[in-house]
């Protein structure tokens, strides 16, 4: 079965970068977009950006633009996600999810991970 | 572009669910929806518009047209409380626009 296993909870100080990570199981990797989002205590679900585990394409939402890295390591089925210059409002529950098959023209969450508390506090 | 939901939603156990969802390009891209408990991840409930993944009962269920999409739930369950949200893309199908979600109270 599908799973995507996240890294832990972290404590970052403003300025300093966090890296999180998303180990995939149960299904060919590089056959996949893998997805970041965020979800701000109360707040709606925020597209944080992709990456096409196949190629290694990515694409950032402009909200990120400037601070956000998506890589993965095809090898280890594992995507990763660092965010930098944190500040404040960064403070958010950070998810990976895996898209549909590349190419079928469906962009959404089939199957979610569990998602990676970040806080950021001075 | 962006996407609207109302806030909440309360119906009786048995009673059905309506939850919509509305936006300028939503006859452009399809819709998905998720549900999320407290404290968890979102889990896909329908996919392209009105499709049901596998395991996700048949009380869920999506239709609509044009600007509207609604998600409906027959037979409201108390676990069925949780907050709901509409998903689409925009026009490259990229990039992700959620609507602003909707408690449903059982």
């Amino acid at each position: 079965q599908v799973q995507l296993v996240q890294s832990g909870a972290e404590v970052k100080k403003p300025g300093a970068s966090v890296n999180v990570s998303c180990k995939a199981s149960g299904y060919r990797f590089t056959s996949y977009y893998m997805y970041w989002l965020r979800q701000a205590p109360g707040q709606r679900l925020e597209w944080m950006g992709l990456i096409n585990a196949g190629t290694g394409y990515t694409k950032y939402s402009q909200n990120f633009q400037d601070r956000i890295s998506i890589t993965r390591d095809s090898s280890a089925n594992t995507a990763y996600m660092e965010l930098s210059s944190l500040r404040f409002e960064d403070t958010a529950m950070y998810f990976c999810a895996r898209g549909f098959l590349i190419g079928s023209g469906l962009y959404g969450g089939a199957y979610w991970g569990q998602g990676a508390l970040v806080i950021v506090s001075s | 572009y962006e996407l609207t939901q109302p806030p909440s939603v309360s119906v009786s156990p048995g009673q059905t669910a309506r939850i919509t969802c509305s936006g300028d390009a939503l006859p452009k891209q399809f819709v998905y929806w998720y549900q999320q408990k407290p404290g968890q991840a979102p889990v896909l409930l329908i996919y392209k518009d009105t499709q049901r993944p596998t395991g996700i009962p048949e009380r869920f269920s999506g239709s609509g047209s044009g600007s509207t999409v609604t998600l409906t739930i027959s037979g409201v369950q108390a676990e069925d409380e949780a907050d709901y949200w509409c998903q689409s893309a925009d026009t490259s199908g990229v990039h992700w626009v959620f609507g602003g979600g909707t408690k449903l109270t059982v």
